[in-house]
């Protein structure tokens, strides 16, 4: 079945910084590439999704870019602020499945 | 006005016992979903439903048999509580299957088995 790993598991950075988080899959009938954030005590929300016939898509602060060559795709936030502190999961669409696989989870922690 | 709503929010009980958790959207989806999340974070799915039949069931233990009603309700029943159940469950929608559209989720369901 599908594979998503994602790297690192935990990032800390400092108000204003830039993060970035990175997700690889193994299907490369994958069309479908969310992020989701989940906050404490809460579901997992959309924040940005990309398809495959899409390099890079932008969103204010939050971007995310695809690479379907090297099947990888990355998150990237610039000028965090501490309501980013969250756990991030990218996700890939796995066509022969018909479902999300999500990948183990970053936890951001944005220090003021 | 939410949208994946489930419950309960905190469900604690012994080994052994049955307990279910309820959800409803009202999105209008075709789609619902049962997905655990173990405390290492890690998302998974369990079973899907479109339009109130199975779709996708995961390799989830007998004691775990989700119903659907009504495409506008999953709810989740478990018998014979173990310690390895303790986790949070997900309750989730989308527009519809096999189609790659967002997921919009519940808050989730703590449960702890003692």
């Amino acid at each position: 079945g599908e594979n998503v790993e994602q790297h690192p598991s935990t990032l800390s950075v400092q108000e204003g910084d830039s993060a970035v988080i990175k997700c690889t899959y193994s299907d490369s009938a994958s069309n479908y590439f969310p992020w989701y954030k989940q906050e404490l005590g809460k579901g997992p929300q959309l924040i940005i999704d990309i398809r495959s016939n899409v390099g890079e898509k932008k969103d204010q602060r939050i971007a995310v870019t695809l690479n379907k060559t090297a099947k990888h795709f990355s998150l990237h936030i610039t000028e965090t602020q501490p309501e980013d502190s969250a756990v991030y999961f990218c996700a890939a669409f796995f066509t022969g499945y018909s479902t999300l696989t999500f990948g183990k989870g970053t936890m951001l922690l944005v220090s003021p | 006005d939410t949208a994946v709503s489930q419950t309960p929010k905190y469900l604690v009980t012994q080994m052994g016992n049955d307990k279910s958790i309820k959800c409803e959207q009202n999105l209008g989806h075709d789609t619902m979903y049962w997905y655990k999340q173990d405390s290492k974070k890690f998302l998974k799915i369990m079973f899907s439903y479109n339009n109130k039949e199975l779709i996708i069931n995961e390799t989830v233990p007998n004691r775990f048999s989700p119903k659907s009603p009504d495409k506008a309700h999953l709810n989740l029943h478990i018998n014979s509580l173990e310690l390895g159940d303790s986790a949070v469950y997900f309750c989730a929608s989308s527009p519809g299957y096999a189609t790659n559209e967002k997921l919009f989720f519940g808050s989730g369901t703590q449960l702890s088995v003692l």
